[in-house]
């Protein structure tokens, strides 16, 4: 129950595109879903996150779009660039105390390849 | 403000050794947790410490300790180190309340032989 499921695991897009990454979670009680970008030999960098209570949070070209009754959130990444490349790791984690604290479930990452 | 350093970067360790790894989390986050990356199992939570307090614990082996110190700054140790322990392990610090987003530093690339 705690698994978040990621998809693709990888994906090629020509610069300009659209790059769509998807998730889905089993945990109910998961209320805080953020996206982190990883290059090589880096650790991961946090690019956005949403909370439920709504259902797509914009910023810049990166988009997440949140679907609380299927249990799915997707990232969106406009205009793709090849700057863009990279490894894309979905996560979901509880506010909520006890065995929540500071824990992110992760999914299995997805590798975006944008061509010049 | 700087950002999440960890130290060593890397590492190359010998099988039944023992590895201590530190991590200085941003200025004023009182929250570390630690993480072991691999490419087959993917980020795998460790542990979470707050206030020097162990407050969460993933599902690894006693061999995986760690501590917090008054400063914020924490250590992992891995001690009997097994070939799987091979990892990039990474911390990540956070204000430790709403909101609890967590900031990686660059990781300590652990290799055992």
């Amino acid at each position: 129950q705690q698994q978040v499921k990621q998809s693709p695991q990888s994906l090629i897009v020509q610069k300009g595109g659209i790059s769509i990454i998807n998730c889905a979670y089993e945990n109910t009680a998961f209320d805080y879903f953020p996206w982190y970008q990883q290059f090589p030999g880096k650790g991961p960098a946090l690019l956005i996150a949403i909370r439920p209570d709504v259902s797509e949070k914009k910023e810049g070209r990166f988009t997440i779009s949140f679907n609380k009754s299927a249990k799915q959130f997707s990232l969106h990444i406009m205009d793709s660039q090849p700057g863009d490349s990279a490894t894309y790791f979905c996560a979901a984690s509880r506010d909520a105390g006890g065995t929540s604290y500071g824990k992110l479930t992760f999914g299995q990452g997805t590798i975006l390849t944008v061509h010049p | 403000k700087a950002g999440v350093t960890q130290t060593p970067r890397y590492l190359i360790k010998t099988r039944g050794q023992q590895v201590t790894l530190s991590c200085s989390p941003i200025s004023g986050h009182r929250s570390v947790s630690w993480y072991q990356q691999t490419p087959g199992q993917g980020l795998q939570f460790l542990f979470e410490y707050f206030s020097e307090t162990q407050r969460n614990k993933g599902n690894f082996p006693g061999r995986f300790s760690g501590r917090q110190f008054s400063n914020s700054r924490s250590e992992m140790n891995v001690s009997t180190l097994e070939l799987g322990d091979s990892a990039l392990y990474l911390c990540a610090s956070s204000l430790g309340q709403n909101p609890y987003e967590q900031y990686f530093g660059p990781g300590t690339r652990l290799t055992v032989t």
